[in-house]
């Protein structure tokens, strides 16, 4: 079955960065994209971006363009995702997705990642 | 501010029939497919309905999705107290060039 499994929760200060990885299994690692989308405390969800395993190519949203970076290892099915220039405002849940180029279908559990001094 | 709007509440009593909305714009919702999730208390969403209206395999036929123009629904049948969950409905935005969104519904089983 497919299978998403993201890292650990991180604590973070104001101005670190966070890199949060998502292992992939049960499928075709690069026959999917993998979309990031977070949640902060009590609200929606907010789309990050998208990588394409099999090509390495991305494509971020406007928001977090030159803050935000997606990877992949295909020998591992594992992607990564690394947010820089951290503040408060980045305290929240972030998820790693499988899906087509537009939309999710399967998400990882998610990894909080606090913003504290 | 979602590009696409949701009533952000919604409840019935067990066995009612509930429907949730979604409106969007002519670069979304009206040339691009719709999906909508389940987000249970403290998990992870859970693709609900694909495609405006398929349902993934495993989900109840309780559920079921449709699309008129801009606008998209997701309607529930017989409603359980396990439905008791956040619903978001997403697709993909052509202007933006990415997935947009609805800020979500909280569903209450009465």
């Amino acid at each position: 079955q497919v299978q998403l499994v993201q890292s650990a929760a991180e604590v973070k200060k104001p101005g670190a960065s966070a890199r949060v990885s998502c292992k992939a299994s049960g499928y075709t690692f690069t026959s999917y994209f993998i979309h990031w989308v977070r949640q902060a405390p009590g609200q929606g969800l907010e789309w990050m971006g998208m990588i394409n395993p099999s090509r390495g190519s991305t494509s971020y949203t406007q928001k977090f363009q030159g803050r935000v970076a997606m990877t992949r290892d295909t020998s591992t099915s594992t992607v990564y995702m690394e947010l820089t220039s951290l503040t408060s405002e980045d305290m929240a849940v972030y998820y790693c997705a499988r899906g087509t180029i537009a939309l999710p279908d399967y998400w990882g559990q998610g990894t909080l990642v606090t913003v504290s001094s | 501010q979602s590009v696409l709007t949701q009533p952000p509440s919604a409840s019935g009593t067990p066995g009612q029939r509930v429907t949730i909305s979604c409106s969007g714009t002519s670069s979304n919702i009206g040339s691009e497919i719709v999906n909508w999730y389940q987000q249970l208390p403290g998990t992870a969403p859970r693709l609900l309905i694909y495609n405006d209206n398929q349902r993934p395999s495993g989900i109840p036929d309780r559920f079921s999705g449709s699309k008129s123009g801009t606008s998209a629904s997701l309607a529930i049948s017989g409603l359980q107290s396990e439905d008791e969950a956040d619903y978001y409905c997403a697709s993909w935005d052509d202007s933006l060039n990415g997935p947009v969104f609805g800020g979500g519904t909280k569903l209450t089983v009465l």
